[in-house]
């Protein structure tokens, strides 16, 4: 697609239920990022993903977050057993590693558990 | 740790008034400075890269300046469609994809 794809757009959920977060990113974009961000807060680093290389996990902030990415292709962001203070919008995005335009991100998930 | 401190929270202008953001950093061999736009319900939008003190970059109504410490976002004449939050983000050279944001300043422009 033209863009970097989200879905879903909005998810509220009951506390202690696993939820699952999708991105598609640009076609060709080696690097895929995950960002976590919480209302007035920047947006803080969760996961990096580049090519088929081990992925950078130290954003991610407890153990009931995990992510997938399959070579180039979709991602998965899962959390499990959420918790009222994973509420917040989750981005997406994706680059070429070494260009430097920056990222380009998707709209986000707005997650929120209740 | 790299540390980005944006300011004001929020702006408000007139359509017309020009005004300036601040965006303070510490980080360990800059590689670049991002500054990035985003309306509401939507994704960060890239807007420029810094990469030395002294560069400047310019798109329509802004331009973008760096020193060793900080970046300016200069808002020339805005338009209410210039409204949105305005994001700054530094990369380093010891991690470079990784970027550490601002939490934005959030510009309002009444016509």
């Amino acid at each position: 697609g033209a863009g970097v794809s989200q879905s879903p757009s909005n998810k509220v959920t009951e506390k202690g239920k696993d939820v699952e977060l999708r991105c598609d990113p640009i076609s060709g974009h080696t690097a895929l990022y995950w960002y976590r961000q919480r209302l007035g807060q920047g947006l803080e680093f969760l996961i990096y993903f580049q090519g088929n290389s081990a992925p950078d996990k130290s954003g991610l902030p407890s153990d009931r977050f995990s992510a997938e990415r399959t070579g180039e292709s979709v991602s998965t962001l899962t959390i499990q057993r959420t918790q009222q203070e994973d509420s917040a919008v989750y981005l997406c995005a994706s680059s070429f590693r070494g260009r430097d335009y920056g990222y380009t991100f998707g709209s986000g998930t707005r997650l929120t558990v209740v | 740790e790299d540390q980005v401190t944006q300011s004001p929270e929020a702006l408000r202008l007139q359509e017309g008034e020009s005004s300036s953001l601040n965006c303070s950093y510490t980080v360990s061999g800059l590689r670049g400075l991002f500054w990035y736009r985003q309306d509401p319900g939507k994704g960060p939008e890239f807007l420029f890269t810094l990469y030395s003190a002294g560069e400047e970059k310019e798109k329509e109504r802004l331009k973008a300046t760096l020193t060793k410490k900080e970046s300016f976002l200069h808002i020339t004449a805005p338009k209410p469609e210039d409204s949105a939050t305005y994001l700054c983000a530094v990369q380093a050279h010891y991690n470079d994809y990784k970027l550490s944001f601002g939490a934005g300043t959030t510009v309002t422009v009444r016509a």
